[in-house]
């Protein structure tokens, strides 16, 4: 196991339409996060998994976002109506459990919307 | 609410000097767990030395080493014999013991001065 890992690394995509991104966590890890970061800034928590349970979102996860994780593997985040202020890196990371456990991350999927 | 609050935006060391860059936080909490991130400009966060709020020992990675204050809620990290692969973006971050989610700074960019 190479690391988190997320697909696409870039996506250009029109006002309006709709776009998913996916995250291959780390195996073993049960936990799963989702965060965006645009520039200049940290990231931001948008929503957490414990195995395929979402056990907690942010309130910046709007109506137009939906995440999943099936069978506690891979997880998905979609946007429907992508708008301009979606524009941004979303990035996913893992980790075992709580405690001082840090949080691996992938490289992120880049977002454009135009 | 947790804040993470990073001052310095940028930051600029010579070549085998030693830079510190500055952290602070707020939380009610008495048991939590900080984090140092670097981003380099593949984008990719990879840990660079965490901290247990219950240890009074500050924690040292290699040429990484911080000082933490509980008191004051500082969380500084010093870089010893700066390399130039140690220009990246750090991310301080914070972590409550019960909790779910990081909250993270805005970033200091280091450059590092051949």
């Amino acid at each position: 196991d190479t690391g988190v890992s997320q697909d696409p690394r870039h996506k250009i995509t029109k006002r309006g339409q709709n776009v998913t991104f996916r995250c291959d966590p780390i195996s073993e890890h049960n936990r799963l996060y989702w965060y965006r970061q645009t520039l200049g800034q940290g990231p931001e928590f948008l929503t957490y998994f414990q195995n395929e349970a979402q056990l907690e979102k942010s309130r910046l996860l709007s109506d137009r976002f939906s995440a999943e994780r099936p069978k506690g593997s891979f997880s998905t985040l979609e946007i429907q109506r992508t708008e301009q202020g979606d524009s941004a890196m979303y990035l996913c990371a893992s980790s075992l459990d709580q405690g001082a456990t840090e949080a691996f991350f992938g490289q992120g999927t880049r977002l454009t919307v135009v | 609410a947790q804040t993470v609050t990073q001052s310095q935006p940028e930051m600029s060391v010579q070549e085998a000097e030693t830079v510190t860059l500055s952290c602070t936080y707020d939380t009610s909490e008495s048991d939590y767990y900080l984090f140092w991130y670097k981003q380099p400009p593949s984008r990719q966060m990879i840990l660079v030395i965490r901290q247990e709020a219950y240890k009074q020992q500050n924690a040292t990675e290699n040429r990484f080493s911080v000082n933490f204050q509980k008191a004051a809620k500082s969380f500084s990290l010093k870089i010893s014999d700066s390399q130039l692969g140690d220009a990246a973006m750090y991310f301080c971050a914070y972590r409550k013991n019960t909790g779910n989610q990081f909250y993270f700074g805005t970033g200091t960019s280091l450059t590092v001065i051949p």
